[in-house]
Order: C-alpha cells, then sequence, then structure tokens
C-alpha cells in the first residue's frame, strides 16, 4: 500500500507570495491533518479535514488555509508569506474516521523556504 | 490547553543499554497514545501505539501507560546507534493528536 505522498518536496518562496502544498493519503484513508515543524515551535497542527470539511484548527492566522477533495486528497494554502513561514509542512493521513485508535501516518513534507 | 511534555534531552546511552524517554499529559480524557521516532531531516515515523493501562511490547521497543498519573514511557532495549534520533510522544483526544516537543536520543557505540 503507497504512503501518504506529499508535493513538492522542496520550495522557496518570497515574502508576500502565496504557495500551496498538496497531500495525498494513503488509500482509504479519509482523515487529513496538516502540521508544520519548526525547530524552535516543534510540531504545531494546523487543521485536520475529514470528508471535505475541516473538523478541527490550531492557532495560526487566518493565511493559513486548506481544503479536501472528494478523493481525501488535501491541499493547504499559505497566503501573504512571512519569513517566519519556513518550515517543515507535515501531512498526516489517519484510517477511516481519523478518530480513536486510528494511527496517523506522516508523508515525507514539504520544506518550505521563504526569502 | 491540553499539553504534552517531554524532556528535549539530549538523552544518551551507551550501545546495548536501555533508553527511558518519558512523557507526560494534561487531559485526562486522553484516549490513544503513541510514539513517533524522527531522524533528522525526516518525517516522524509512527512506532508504537497503546492504548491500555500497562506494557505493550513490539520487538526491542515496549511502551508503558499509566492513565492515574498521566504518564507514557518508551523503553528501548539493546539500544543501537541507528536508534538515535528525536523521539516524539502524541496524545490524541477525540480526533485532536497533540505532540511533545521530542527527546532527542544519542545511542553512543
Amino acid at each position: 500500500k503507497a504512503g501518504v505522498t506529499q508535493t513538492p518536496r522542496y520550495l522557496i518562496k518570497t515574502r508576500g507570495q502565496q504557495v500551496t502544498l498538496s497531500c495525498s493519503p494513503i488509500s482509504g484513508h479519509r482523515s487529513v491533518s496538516w502540521y508544520q515543524q519548526t525547530p524552535g515551535q516543534g510540531l504545531q497542527f494546523l487543521f485536520e479535514y475529514f470528508s471535505e470539511t475541516q473538523r478541527n484548527k490550531g492557532n495560526f492566522p487566518g493565511r493559513f488555509s486548506g481544503r479536501q477533495f472528494s478523493n481525501s486528497r488535501s491541499e493547504m494554502n499559505v497566503s501573504t508569506l512571512e519569513l517566519g513561514d519556513s518550515a517543515l509542512y507535515l501531512c498526516a493521513s489517519s484510517g477511516k474516521s481519523g478518530g480513536g485508535r486510528n494511527e496517523q501516518f506522516f508523508g515525507p513534507g514539504t520544506r518550505l523556504t521563504v526569502l | 490547553q491540553k499539553e504534552v511534555e517531554q524532556n528535549s534531552g539530549p538523552l544518551s546511552v551507551p550501545e546495548g543499554a536501555i533508553a527511558s524517554l518519558n512523557c507526560t499529559y494534561s487531559d485526562r480524557v486522553s484516549q490513544s497514545f503513541f510514539w513517533y521516532r524522527q531522524y533528522s531531516g525526516k518525517s516522524p515515523e509512527l512506532i508504537m501505539s497503546i492504548y491500555s493501562n500497562g506494557d505493550k511490547e513490539d520487538g526491542r521497543f515496549t511502551a508503558q501507560l499509566n492513565k492515574a498519573s498521566q504518564y507514557v514511557s518508551l523503553l528501548i532495549r539493546d539500544s543501537q546507534p541507528s536508534d538515535s534520533a528525536t523521539y516524539l510522544c502524541a496524545v490524541k483526544t477525540g480526533n485532536m493528536l497533540t505532540f511533545g516537543g521530542g527527546t532527542r536520543l544519542m545511542v553512543k557505540p
């Protein structure tokens, strides 16, 4: 079974630009979560989507948004990029419901550098 | 604010020793607990999950859960240099997974 895939793997942008990251979950998984990881803040939860609906949201500004498609693929968008948005963005997919004992499996991540 | 706390380390152990990693959590209704391993520059990899009080063993790894004390630990027996990584504790409440800051483990040959 193929794992979680994320594209692109690396991205360099300049301040003020916007970026869209893509995530394809494990086949059959319907829950997709996004995280931002930085050396100083660790792994921080951005949002979770299930059945095309945002089910949970972390404490990030409105510049961070996402969506999920009917095939469970998900995208996240960051508008008006700031230097502090430089991070590893991780997507994780989880089983049929995403809750309870459903385990989350991570993709390889997208390394975003904002200059 | 639900919190998951880990000692950031580094925890240094000699090859062949037992490494003990600890994690505490604040939300008493948390239901599921996970340990992830993350090598430098890579994404987290799930290595253990535990849901009930007690011990769960998988190869050289043993996860221990004590819900009354809100404490979960990971033991790595016969530690190898390849175990050198950051270990992340994650606690699930409902659909939400909250991560600790991670403990960096160094296994010295």
